[in-house]
């Protein structure tokens, strides 16, 4: 079957740093993405991997192990408009779509 | 703004009826995807279409439907409406109907709130 598990809720102060971890198991696997979600808006795109590593896109950092099937988000200098839901979505393989994790709600606090 | 439009934007039916979104893709995107999402969940494939042809699916029922024109706009079409339907739906568009990579990223329209009472 199609698992993806990520927390549900944390919270980070302001200016801090927060690691944003996801398993997942699917059958075939095509590049795993990460999204934001604000509440009662559309997801925005923030990264993808699909290689082993690292990969930096100013305070965003996504990391991925394919052996491991994990990858984690990384939040640099939290700013208080970085609260919102964290997806992280997979990249299926005959009918290119993506499966979802449920998010992980961030909440910052001054 | 991804460019991406959807309407309407709120909508309330009751069980049993019928109804129909709709979503403007980014100019330039050939391929539409549709997406259920419920409270507090992710996101769930529903299907996609390509020059005007559905070529993937989610585990959705047939009363789950859709069209694409040949400007690349869709309309999702959902019959016999069930209170579970009430959800937040979200179409995205993007260029291609190759393996979604970097430069395929998805444009998600800001969604249609559904409500089934």
């Amino acid at each position: 079957g199609q698992n993806i598990d990520q927390p549900t809720e944390m919270t980070a102060t302001e200016g801090a740093i927060v690691q944003i971890n996801c398993t997942y198991q699917t059958s075939g696997f095509n590049g795993l993405f990460w999204y934001q979600q604000h509440a009662g808006e559309a997801p925005t795109f923030l990264s993808y991997n699909v290689l082993d590593g690292l990969e930096e896109k100013g305070r965003f950092s996504s990391f991925l192990s394919r052996s491991k099937g994990y990858s984690y988000l990384l939040l640099k200098e939290l700013q208080m408009k970085d609260s919102a839901s964290y997806l992280c979505a997979v990249g299926k393989d005959s009918n290119y779509q993506l499966i979802w994790g449920a998010g992980t709600k961030l909440i910052i606090k001054p | 703004e991804t460019g991406v439009t959807q309407s309407p934007t709120h909508l309330i039916k009751t069980r049993g009826q019928q109804v129909t979104l709709r979503c403007s893709s980014q100019s330039g995107h050939n391929t539409v995807s549709w997406y259920q999402q419920a409270l507090g969940q992710g996101p769930q494939f529903i299907f996609q279409y390509y020059r005007e042809e559905e070529n993937g699916r989610g585990n959705f029922p047939p009363r789950f439907s859709g069209l694409q024109f040949p400007n690349y706009s869709s309309e999702l079409n959902v019959n016999a409406l069930e209170l579970d339907d009430s959800a937040l739906y979200l179409c995205a568009s993007r260029n291609g109907q190759g393996i979604l990579r970097f430069n395929d990223t998805q444009y998600f329209g800001p969604g249609t709130r559904l409500t089934v009472l």
